[in-house]
């Protein structure tokens, strides 16, 4: 089974600091890893996506993601943050439905991680 | 573009009516899926319909139906509401594929009394 574990209920962090949101993932095959942000009374807004190749992703808004195959993790980052980004992120993630990962699977969703930039 | 719409955004039920909560989008997309979120737990899939004529159980997809009335749209029933299903509702649609990325509505909000 696949699973995501965003570790951090909350994260806080000052206004023009470096901010990191982290992600481990469980899937049979290979992964695709998804961020998306949700903003209050909204739906969530795709950031950005791994599929294969670079490790280092870079999405909307100035956020990227390091994808660590070893350490089967894919950590939100952006090296200073706004106010503007405080909001409630979500990690997900698909396996690539490859030999050895059985049926199909679907999206499947951390419990997500508020965070809240401080000015 | 509208994306995707959803309606009702809010809506207060007894247990044991029922409603339908519609779904649509205009971005010509093969996939849609029915959330539910519900604090500390992510979001749920529920129900979703790979193409236009296929619909699949998800994770949690007792005591709802779903109908992929056409390409656009895609409905998700509750025949006898239940407190349980007090929650927000999402639908999101993507293109065929597993490394695309999903478009979501703004959600309903709806609680069960």
């Amino acid at each position: 089974a696949q699973s995501v574990a965003q570790p951090e209920d909350q994260v806080n962090v000052a206004e023009g600091n470096p901010l990191t949101v982290k992600c481990t993932y469980s899937v049979s095959g290979n992964p695709y890893l998804f961020w998306y942000v949700q903003y209050p009374n909204r739906g969530l807004q795709f950031l950005l996506k791994y599929i294969t190749g670079d490790n280092l992703v870079k999405g909307s808004y100035g956020f990227e993601a390091e994808f660590n195959k070893s350490q089967t993790s894919f950590h939100l980052k952006k090296p200073s943050a706004l106010v503007s980004d405080s909001a409630l992120y979500f990690c997900a993630v698909r396996d690539d439905g490859g030999i050895s990962s059985g049926s199909a699977r679907q999206l499947t969703f951390g419990s997500g991680t508020q965070l809240t930039v401080l000015p | 573009n509208a994306g995707v719409t959803q309606t009702p955004k809010f809506q207060v039920l007894k247990t044991g009516q029922s409603m339908t909560l519609q779904c649509a989008q205009d971005m010509n997309h093969n996939s849609m899926y029915w959330y539910r979120q519900d604090p500390g737990m992510g979001l749920r899939l529920i129900y979703y319909s790979a193409s236009e004529g296929t619909t699949d159980k998800g994770e949690v997809p007792n005591g709802y139906n779903v109908s992929r009335l056409n390409k656009r749209e895609f409905s998700l029933r509750l025949e006898s509401a239940a407190p349980s299903q007090t929650s927000v509702y999402f639908c999101a649609s993507s293109s065929s594929g597993r490394y695309n990325e999903q478009f979501f509505g703004p959600g309903t909000r709806l609680t069960v009394l």
